[in-house]
């Protein structure tokens, strides 16, 4: 089982900067198949990015996705309001794992 | 729109059983593999289970083994996941996921809003 370990556990930011966060899997993740996700509560969690940089529908380009093997970034650029929240990465080379996921939160 | 709509939770006793069921709308639901995903209070997402798109495959995490079975009723566009011997650490909220990529390697694209199992006496 390919075990992910996200950085840090809690990101404080102001709205406008931007959060950079990390993902690290225990063995290389084949075919680049991560993804991240973002969960509030109340809400029906939301994937942002597949394929470690491919942007779902709807999401705005202030997300990007990175990386390659074993190391994986997901950026937000001009933090706005509504992006604080929890973020987790997901890798599907196999039966999905997810990582303890990363809480954007406002400073 | 695809539209996920999870219902079924609630306060169960420990050994006690549950079903959840997921209403999909939106999407051509028998095409697709769908999955079960739960956060425990404080922790993060945990894959449950998933089936294949004909229902004609089931897996499951260790956790769930033999006590969690999935089923799907592509007729009603349903998924149900029913739950027996429950115990405390199954206390979590559940989704449904829609699932895309290769079978076995699941992508989660749409997700519903949860629905919430509380195991206690």
């Amino acid at each position: 089982e390919i075990v992910l370990t996200q950085s840090p556990g809690t990101l404080s930011l102001s709205p406008g900067e931007r959060a950079t966060l990390s993902c690290r899997a225990s063995q290389t993740v084949g075919d680049t198949s991560l993804a991240w996700y973002q969960l509030k509560p109340g809400l029906a969690p939301r994937l942002l990015i597949f394929g470690a940089s491919s942007r779902a529908a709807g999401i705005p380009d202030r997300f990007s996705g990175s990386g390659s093997g074993t190391d994986f970034t997901l950026t937000i650029d001009r933090l706005e309001a509504d992006d604080f929240a929890v973020y987790y990465c997901q890798q599907y080379d196999g039966s999905a794992t997810f990582g303890g996921g990363t809480k954007v939160e406002i400073k | 729109e695809v539209r996920l709509l999870d219902s079924g939770g609630g306060l169960v006793q420990p050994g006690g059983s549950l079903r959840l069921s997921c209403t999909a709308s939106g999407f051509t639901f028998s095409s697709f593999a769908m999955s079960w995903v739960r956060q425990a209070p404080g922790k993060g997402l945990e894959w449950v289970s998933g089936i294949t798109d004909t229902g004609n495959g089931a897996y499951y995490a260790d956790s769930v083994k033999g006590r969690f079975a999935i089923s799907r009723d592509n007729s009603k566009n349903a998924l149900f996941l029913q739950m027996n011997n429950l115990r405390a650490d199954d206390t979590a909220v559940y989704y449904c996921a829609k699932e895309e990529g290769k079978i076995g390697r699941p992508l989660f694209t749409n997700w519903g809003q949860g629905t919430l199992v509380t195991v206690s006496s």
